[in-house]
């Protein structure tokens, strides 16, 4: 069965400094993998994907992630935090063989301080 | 492009009743899913539809619950006999047609609460 594990529930860092998220992941068959960011009050928003093609993936507002499939990882980072990337951070993953069902990991919430 | 919608936005209701929630999907997207989301936890998938169809239910989607999506456009979740365990964010997100390159875009959610 596919799960997500976070490591850290919560995650401080100051402005400018650099952002990591973690992301280690469980799949008996090849995954795609996921970042979502969720806005206070807002849906989630999708950061970036990977499906198999390049191991490091770049998404948005300067965000991206490497597959290392020897560590089963996916972590996400951004090489300095903006107050505006204060936000909930959830890593997911899908099977190819069933790419519609997503298991979502339980998030990371990022605080940034000025 | 309007984005996803939900509505209501917030639901609060009594132990015991149902309610129904409803979702409108990104404009000509087949693929619509519903998750469930308490504090502190990622979403959790529900099931999906590609277009009317019911494709999948998690073992999450108790016997009390039930969606639909009768044309293929929006679709209903509705919770009968409402538990306070059901206390969550209901998701809705939507795809364009169920390719792995798709993105599923999701909308605010609706905040149940149930006294």
């Amino acid at each position: 069965a596919q799960s997500v594990t976070q490591l850290g529930s919560h995650v401080s860092v100051s402005e400018g400094a650099l952002v990591l998220l973690r992301c280690n992941y469980s799949s008996s068959v090849p995954p795609y993998l996921f970042w979502y960011v969720q806005y206070p009050n807002q849906g989630l928003q999708l950061l970036l994907k990977y499906t198999s093609a390049a191991t490091l993936v770049k998404g948005i507002n300067g965000f991206e992630a490497e597959f290392k499939k020897s560590e089963t990882s996916f972590h996400l980072t951004k090489p300095s935090a903006h107050m505006s990337d204060a936000a909930e951070y959830f890593c997911a993953v899908s099977e190819k063989t069933s790419y519609d069902k997503v298991i979502f990991g339980p998030g990371t919430s990022l605080s940034v301080i000025p | 492009d309007t984005g996803v919608s939900q509505n209501p936005r917030h639901k609060i209701t009594k132990r015991g009743q149902n309610v129904t929630f409803r979702c409108d999907p990104i404009s000509e997207h087949n693929r619509l899913y519903w998750y469930r989301q308490t504090l502190g936890q990622g979403p959790e998938f529900l099931t999906y539809f590609q277009n009317e169809a019911q494709l999948e239910k998690s073992r999450l989607l108790s016997d009390r619950f039930s969606a639909e999506r009768p044309k293929g456009s929006f679709s209903t979740l509705e919770i009968q006999r409402t538990e306070q365990g059901d206390s969550a964010m209901y998701l809705c997100a939507s795809s364009p047609g169920g390719l792995v390159t798709d993105t599923q875009y999701f909308g605010p959610g609706t905040r149940l609460t149930v006294l």
